[in-house]
C-alpha cells in the first residue's frame, strides 16, 4: 500500500462545475498538507497550506483535513478552464522544510 | 512572493557532457532547497535535499557522484549532471523553503540528451 493513494483521473467536469480531489494516506505522523497545481511542462505551484485537521478556505479553492479518517480534500468552486491542470496533494511529518510524500497527481479537464 | 527560478527552462546535449541547472530563490531565504525529477506523467521523485553550507542528502538509489548538488549561499543551488547519457533525458524541478514553510517550486528544465 502506498503512504499516499490519488485518484490518477483524468477528472472531465463542465466549466462553473464544483470539482472535489482527493486524497487518502496510511502514516498517522503526517501534519502538514499541500495542495499544489502544475500546468504541463510547469513547476508545480502552491494552492493550499494547511496544518494539522480542519478547513482553510482560499478563495474558489478549500481544503479539508480530516486527520481522524486520513482524508484530505481540495475543493473547486466555479470551476474555469484555465483550472485545467493537475493537481498534487503532498504531506510531511515534520516542518514544512521536510521532505513531502506526494500523490500521484490528478489530471483535471474544465470544459468550456 | 516566494518566487524561484530555474535555469536554462530546456537543454539539449551530447552523450558524455555535463549540464548544470540552477535553482534560484528570488525573494526569500531558501535554507533547504530540494532537487526532483518527473517522468512523462508520473508524479515528483526526490532526488535530494540540501541545506545552505551543508552537503546534500541523496535519496536511495540516487547516485551522488553522477548528480552533484551545491547550495553554496541562501538563494542559490545548482545540480551538475555529470557525464550525461539518454537515460539521464528528464524533466528536473527543484524547490526552495525557509525555515519551516512550505516548499515554492521553480518552473523545471527539461534535460535531453542525444
Amino acid at each position: 500500500q502506498k503512504e499516499v493513494e490519488q485518484d490518477p483521473g483524468p477528472l472531465s467536469v463542465p466549466e462553473g462545475a464544483i470539482v472535489s480531489l482527493n486524497c487518502t494516506y496510511s502514516n498517522s505522523a503526517f501534519q502538514y498538507f499541500m495542495w499544489y497545481r502544475q500546468y504541463s511542462r510547469k513547476g508545480p505551484e502552491l494552492l493550499m497550506y494547511t496544518y494539522s485537521s480542519g478547513n482553510k478556505e482560499d478563495g474558489r479553492f478549500t481544503a479539508q483535513v480530516d486527520k481522524s479518517s486520513k482524508y484530505i480534500s481540495l475543493f473547486i468552486r466555479d470551476s474555469q478552464p484555465s483550472d485545467s491542470a493537475t493537481y498534487l496533494c503532498a504531506m510531511s511529518g515534520v516542518s514544512g522544510t521536510y521532505k513531502y510524500i506526494f500523490g500521484t497527481g490528478t489530471r483535471l479537464k474544465v470544459l468550456a | 512572493g516566494a518566487v524561484v527560478s530555474q535555469h536554462p527552462s530546456w537543454v539539449i546535449c551530447k552523450s558524455g557532457t555535463s549540464v548544470k541547472i540552477e535553482c534560484r530563490s528570488l525573494d526569500f531565504q531558501a535554507t533547504t532547497m530540494f532537487w526532483y525529477r518527473q517522468f512523462p506523467k508520473q508524479s515528483l521523485m526526490l532526488m535530494a535535499t540540501s541545506n545552505e553550507g551543508s552537503k546534500a542528502t541523496y535519496e536511495q538509489g540516487v547516485e551522488k557522484d553522477k548528480f552533484l548538488i551545491n547550495h553554496a549561499s541562501l538563494t542559490l543551488s545548482t545540480l551538475t549532471v555529470t557525464s550525461a547519457h539518454p537515460e539521464d533525458s528528464s524533466f528536473y524541478i527543484c524547490s526552495a523553503s525557509d525555515r519551516g514553510q512550505p516548499q515554492h517550486f521553480g518552473d523545471g528544465t527539461r534535460l535531453s540528451i542525444l
